[in-house]
């Protein structure tokens, strides 16, 4: 069975740093996707970064040069280090399997809460 | 940039709704739908434009190519009550802003 499941959200004042971590179960993050993809409170879905298999990266524009992910494929894990916070920042964070060929995401964690606030 | 309308939808059991998605440029079938209930996380109805998600009802269809894209809902459930996201992926990823769909 696939599982995904983040933890590591809370409040953070503006200017902080984060980690957040998704630990997979049910595939290996060394040979699939793993996206983070954020939901502001009452609002929609962005998509945040993703790690193909070979261990390229990207990033949406918002969080470009402020958030780094990366994998630990011994615990197969996939994490999201966030530094300089902004209150635009506050989501609730997913990580998801992408499917590499058809970009979409098949299974998704339940989210862990970023709140960045003085 | 992905354009979904309506944003919100009335309709009552049994009806027939469809939600409309527009990108900005060509994307081929590049193209998802997703479903999202309060306090949970989206769930895949369709990807690559029509195909449907395993486990998903046959009342959900996709359809569209390019830049016109549509998701239609046949024979209302109340468990579809929902909102619902496309959702692109020939650029990196875009989501549409989202319709909520509502019993009237």
């Amino acid at each position: 069975e696939v599982q995904l499941v983040e933890s590591g959200g809370g409040l953070i004042q503006p200017g902080g740093s984060l980690r957040l971590s998704c630990a997979v179960s049910g595939f290996s993050v060394s040979s699939n996707y793993v996206s983070w993809v954020r939901q502001a409170p009452g609002k929609g879905l962005e998509w945040v970064s993703v790690i193909y298999k070979d261990g390229t990266t990207y990033y949406a524009d918002s969080v470009k040069g402020r958030f780094t992910i990366s994998r630990d494929i011994s615990n197969n894990t996939v994490s999201l280090e966030m530094n300089i916070l902004r209150a635009e920042d506050t989501a609730l964070y997913y990580c998801a399997r992408e499917v590499g060929i058809s970009g979409n995401f098949d299974f998704w964690g339940q989210g862990t809460l970023v709140s960045v606030s003085s | 940039q992905m354009t979904q309308s309506p944003s919100s939808l009335s309709a009552s059991v049994g009806d027939t709704v469809t939600i409309t998605c527009r990108a900005g440029q060509s994307i081929g079938t590049y193209l998802a739908w997703y479903q999202q209930k309060p306090g949970k996380a989206p769930k895949l109805l369709i990807y690559d434009a029509s195909s449907l998600q395993s486990g998903v009802p046959s009342r959900f269809s996709g359809r569209g190519s390019g830049t016109d894209f549509t998701l239609t809902i046949s024979g209302l459930q109340p468990e579809d009550f929902a909102t619902y996201y496309c959702h692109q992926s020939q650029s990196t990823h875009t989501f549409g802003q989202g319709t909520k769909l509502e019993i009237k």
